[in-house]
């Protein structure tokens, strides 16, 4: 089956432009994550989903990143006034999550900002 | 809180060489322990993980790590090196299964 899919894989845009990631996840998968990658850095998480809700959204770094499930499958990522320090690489995750046991995270390839 | 240390941002061995890659973790929890592989341009690949059960983990690709709750380390160990290893490495460690904390990542070079 299709593995987790991120578009655009590439996005450029001009500071303080807003922007939108989009994440689509193994089908099934109930729990959805979302990390950022800087340059010579490991992921650092941002946001996780559990359905359509946020259950964990202690990783954004302030209120111009805001991220939404509304149907408990697709996920977009939106930043708003971007700023250089906001090029990263943007990873989704995605989960088949089952209480009690741990349940693998399935990464998708990345969408790479650049903040001109 | 948790968190991790990778030893070594590059690490350079031979074609057929010991690889050994470090991590050490910090967790005021029993931990879930995780390797990943990235290649360029492409996403995290799991390559082993621990999750209380044996403390020696054989993975993917020939690669195994021992969970030394002792020395509060997993490190990453290969017998012989190939080419096709040559990557970026990354420890991570979880305390509920939920968010990953990644280490800043080992570089592999493999020299021919």
């Amino acid at each position: 089956g299709a593995g987790v899919s991120q578009t655009p894989s590439n996005k450029v845009t001009e500071k303080g432009k807003y922007v939108e990631l989009r994440c689509d996840p193994i089908s099934g998968h109930t729990a959805l994550y979302w990390y950022r990658q800087s340059l010579g850095q490991g992921p650092e998480f941002l946001i996780y989903f559990q359905g359509t809700g946020a259950a964990d959204d202690s990783g954004l770094p302030n209120d111009r990143f805001f991220a939404v499930r509304p149907e408990g499958s697709v996920s977009t990522l939106k930043i708003q006034r971007t700023e250089r320090g906001d090029s990263a690489v943007y990873l989704c995750a995605s989960s088949l999550r089952v209480a009690g046991y741990y349940n693998e995270q399935f990464f998708g390839p990345g969408t790479r900002l650049t903040v001109l | 809180a948790q968190s991790v240390t990778q030893l070594g941002s590059h690490v350079s061995v031979s074609e057929g060489a010991l690889v050994l890659l470090r991590c050490n973790y910090s967790s005021s929890v029993p931990p879930y322990l995780f390797w990943y592989v990235q290649y360029p341009n492409q996403g995290l690949q799991l390559l082993l993980k621990y999750t209380s059960a044996a403390t020696l983990v054989k993975g993917i690709n020939g690669f195994e790590a021992e969970f030394k709750k002792s020395e509060t380390s997993f490190h990453l160990t290969k017998p012989s090196a190939h080419m096709s290893d040559a990557a970026e490495y990354f420890c991570a460690v979880t305390a509920g299964g939920e968010k990953l904390t990644f280490g800043t990542g080992t570089r592999l070079t493999i020299i021919p």
